[in-house]
């Protein structure tokens, strides 16, 4: 079974950094684009960055442009999210997705979700 | 891009037909997505590429359209399809992909 599961959220202060994980199972890892999609509380989608099988190509929303990193261990089967300087407008959930295409299209799995919460 | 979904909530009696609009700002030509979401729940992909369904959908569930203009039917709703739709761009560069603002389909 294609599975993702995401860790690494919780409550943090302003300006402080958090750095999310996604486990991927099911399927071979390296072959897949991955991406981070948010929503914060009560809102829509917001793609925040993907990065290409091999990593080679990474992006990044403006809004997180210069404070995030995605990374991915292609060993680990495993996607990453460095926050640093986080914002109370970076609360939300985020999902990690697998997404179709060399840097990812649309998505076809997503994970539950992990909550981060920036407040002091 | 900007991509505006309308109406923002439609109202909808089960067993009824629903048609929701989904309008871009730049042509897409058919690089659109639909994806479902469940109260508490993630995101699931119901079509790609304006009008294909994805592994699992059910056949009520039909999209249409290209460039700038496109649509999601849902033929005979049933209970478990009240949620709320996203359309998604995926036809701008670089790839910092837009959503709409969503649909909500209520009883």
């Amino acid at each position: 079974e294609v599975q993702l599961l995401e860790s690494g959220g919780g409550l943090v202060q302003p300006g402080g950094s958090l750095r999310l994980s996604c486990a991927a199972s099911g399927f071979t890892f390296s072959n897949y684009a991955m991406a981070w999609v948010r929503q914060a509380p009560g809102m829509g989608l917001e793609w925040v960055s993907p990065i290409s099988g091999s990593a080679g190509d990474t992006y990044y929303a403006d809004s997180v442009k210069g404070r995030f990193t995605i990374s991915r261990d292609n060993s680990k089967n495993t996607l990453y999210l460095q926050m640093n300087r986080l914002r109370a407008d970076d609360t939300a959930v985020y999902y990690c997705v697998r997404a179709i295409g060399d840097i990812g299209y649309y998505m076809d799995v997503w994970g539950k979700g992990t909550t981060v919460t920036v407040s002091s | 891009i900007v991509v505006m979904q309308s109406p923002a909530t439609l109202s909808v009696s089960p067993g009824e037909r629903a048609t929701l609009s989904c309008r871009a700002s730049q042509r897409l030509r058919t690089n659109l997505a639909w994806y479902q979401q469940q109260p508490g729940q993630a995101p699931r992909l119901l079509i790609y590429d304006a009008s294909t369904r994805a592994t699992g959908v059910p056949a009520r569930f039909s999209g249409s359209g290209s460039g700038t203009e496109f649509t999601l039917t849902i033929s005979s709703l049933q209970s478990e399809d009240f949620a709320v739709y996203y359309c998604q761009e995926y036809n701008n560069w670089p790839p910092l992909w837009t959503f709409g603002q969503g649909t909500r389909v209520e009883v």
